[in-house]
């Protein structure tokens, strides 16, 4: 079974700062999720990578399959980026995704 | 918007009861997941429909039973239900069926209390 680890627990910033969130598993996969859950509920697919590293406007995520270690960046950050950010992967034998506890982002202005 | 749409948005019920969730998935997406999210588990996976054969299952009770129909809409069947069923059910839909390697499309998500 694929134990998904993420990294802070609770992120608190300022506006501008520059984010990283981190996330570990424990089993060998083919791609990793990060997902974005706005306040009200809703989840969003930010990225899907299998190796190197993804851009999108002001967020990037990498991931280093060999070290099992996926990163979340967030550039000059902005109090609307506010959510709690969730990895997931393979779970292992049941092919569906094992999902990291989240991390809660709050950007004060 | 994903393009994937759930009904109802809440849902309030009693222990013991029946309840029903339906999802439909994008257009031309095949695969269907259905996904729990409650506040000690966090986000678990439960179980995926491909072009209406079931696909894979994970934490999914065996009160719990699911179906994906003809038109690929899919529902999510949950009896004699605990107070512990409270939470919040997502569906997500697909193109394929490789799920953990493909982009999903999650739906807004059915908020169930029961009672």
């Amino acid at each position: 079974k694929n134990e998904v680890e993420q990294s802070p627990q609770n992120l608190t910033a300022q506006e501008g700062e520059f984010i990283t969130i981190n996330c570990s598993y424990s089993v060998g996969i083919s791609a990793l999720h990060w997902l974005q859950q706005h306040p009200g509920g809703g989840i969003v697919s930010l990225f899907m990578l299998s190796s190197g590293k993804k851009k999108h406007g002001r967020l990037i995520a990498t991931i280093n399959i060999q070290e099992k270690h996926s990163s979340l960046h967030i550039t000059a950050s902005h109090p609307r980026d506010s959510a709690v950010y969730i990895c997931a992967a393979r779970g292992g034998g049941a092919d569906g995704l094992t999902f990291g506890k989240g991390t809660h982002l709050i950007i004060q202005p | 918007d994903s393009g994937v749409t759930q009904t109802p948005k809440h849902l309030i019920t009693a222990t013991g009861q029946r309840v029903t969730l339906r999802c439909s998935p994008r257009s031309g997406d095949l695969s269907v997941y259905w996904y729990q999210q409650s506040l000690d588990q966090g986000l678990q996976f439960l179980i995926q429909y491909y072009n209406g054969e079931e696909r894979a299952k994970g934490n999914i009770l065996e009160r719990f039973s699911a179906q994906q129909f003809p038109d690929l809409h899919s529902e999510l069947n949950l009896s004699s239900l605990e107070l512990g069923d409270s939470a919040l059910y997502f569906c997500a839909s697909s193109v394929g069926l490789m799920g953990y390697q493909e982009t999903q499309y999650f739906g807004p998500g059915t908020r169930l209390l029961v009672l």
